[in-house]
């Protein structure tokens, strides 16, 4: 049973361009959330998917969304990048159901020069 | 506001003993209860976790246990092993119906070294 897939690894991008950052869900999970870490903050949660719908939201800036395709890939885009976006991101999948694990994908390293 | 505190950035143990690591939490929606382990540059990776309607929850080396009236939960891992050596994140996520699932609130994280 295939992992969670985030693409790409690696990122540099320059202040002011924006990213996109894709995640493939493990089969038959419907639930995509999606975490920044970063050494001061730790993991941040920034919003989940559930069926194509975002269902919650963290405390970021509207400069970050996503969205979830039919087939429950997501992609999570930051616009307007500044140097403080530079950060490991995470994606979860789950069931989306009441107490279900989260696994974890291997994360995209962004960096913002 | 941490809502999930592990108040020991560090724990150091030899080969062969038990590892214990803590964890803290404020919010008592919380109902559902992870512990991960992290190498740098990687994804978590899931180890055990527990319901609030249990206390004690075993997957091998690992168990973990719930206070919820202290709100206090431990990762025991026993014996500890050298490859053991990583950091570990517990997580909580809130019973407040379907919008609250997907949304794990993480601690600090606790770097363990495992000596042999």
């Amino acid at each position: 049973k295939a992992g969670v897939t985030q693409t790409p690894r690696y990122l540099i991008k320059t202040r002011g361009q924006q990213v996109t950052l894709s995640c493939s869900p493990i089969s038959g999970h419907r639930s995509v959330s999606w975490y920044q870490q970063t050494p001061g903050q730790g993991l941040q949660f920034l919003f989940e998917y559930f069926s194509e719908t975002q269902r919650n939201k963290g405390n970021f800036p509207g400069r970050f969304s996503g969205r979830q395709f039919s087939n429950s890939r997501s992609e999570m885009n930051v616009s307007t990048l500044e140097l403080g976006d530079s950060a490991l991101y995470l994606c979860a999948s789950s069931r989306g159901q009441q107490d279900t694990e989260a696994f974890f994908g291997q994360g995209t390293r962004l960096t913002v020069v | 506001d941490q809502q999930v505190k592990q108040n020991s950035p560090s724990l150091s143990v030899q080969e062969g003993r038990i590892s214990i690591l803590n964890c803290d939490y404020t919010n008592s929606m919380f109902d559902y209860f992870l512990w991960y382990k992290k190498y740098p540059a990687e994804g978590p990776t899931f180890l055990i976790s527990i319901s609030s309607i249990k206390d004690k929850n075993e997957d091998g080396r690992f168990t973990v246990f719930l206070n919820k009236s202290a709100k206090h939960l431990s990762l025991h891992i026993v014996p500890s092993q050298p490859g053991d050596s990583a950091v570990y994140f517990c997580a909580a996520s809130p019973d407040a119906g379907g919008t609250s699932y997907g949304k794990l609130t993480f601690g600090q994280g606790t770097i363990l070294t495992v000596h042999p």
